[in-house]
């Protein structure tokens, strides 16, 4: 399987606790990309990565909110200090040739 | 402030018919505009895109057009199949930021 892969594809937490998040994007892209989604919404932009460097942070990335991309695979989103208001599904995507802006399944996190 | 717009949370359709969901923006910068489809549980599958430079993209039964002095395009789907039925988003972009997405349509072909 050559797309971008998410991990893991669901997660339920404690409010408070902390949650990581992995993206394997797909091995030929440069660009990654994390987005939120809640009920009835799109897809809201996160955060991007042009190989191992952060170029753009969202408003909505508060700071309990980090986001690493090391060696310029694989990307971790962390939240810290979860609070009911972060439940919601976290996608990935990877974007470059040939396949283009790609998605991944995404991970859904629920806060009680 | 809502940059890309879906204003049909649902269309309904019969099979075989065209479906036509629409879509309206307000940032001139926007270059590129792509259209999604989602399934529960899925995250987005990209469907088909075009660029500001042209006004109509086809690919098999799925055709974008743009009309960029209204800042308004379209999906047009024909002929429309059952396994069509699910939530579409339109998204537009400009430069290496990330996409833009509307709120979605949910549509339902009906037999």
């Amino acid at each position: 399987d050559t797309g971008v892969s998410q991990d893991p594809r669901h997660k339920i937490t404690k409010r408070g606790q902390n949650v990581t998040f992995r993206c394997d994007p797909i091995s030929e892209h440069n660009r990654l990309y994390w987005y939120r989604q809640t009920l009835g919404q799109g897809p809201e932009f996160l955060t991007y990565f042009q190989n191992e460097a952060q170029l753009e942070k969202s408003r909505l990335l508060s700071d309990r909110f980090s986001a690493e991309r090391p060696k310029g695979s694989f990307s971790t989103l962390e939240i810290q200090r979860t609070e009911q208001g972060d439940s919601a599904m976290y996608l990935c995507a990877s974007t470059g040739l040939p396949t283009g802006y790609t998605f991944g399944s995404g991970t859904r996190l629920t806060v009680v | 402030d809502q940059q890309v717009k879906q204003n049909s949370p649902s269309l309904s359709v019969q099979e075989g018919r065209i479906s036509i969901l629409n879509c309206d923006y307000t940032n001139s910068m926007f270059d590129y505009f792509l259209w999604y489809k989602k399934y529960p549980a899925e995250g987005p599958t990209f469907l088909i895109s075009i660029s500001s430079i042209k006004d109509k993209n086809e690919d098999g039964r799925f055709t974008v057009f743009l009309n960029k002095s209204a800042k308004h395009l379209s999906l047009h789907i024909v002929p429309s199949q059952p396994g069509d039925s699910a939530v579409y988003f339109c998204a537009a972009g400009g430069g290496a930021d990330g996409l833009t997405f509307g709120k979605g349509t949910h549509l339902i072909i009906q037999p």
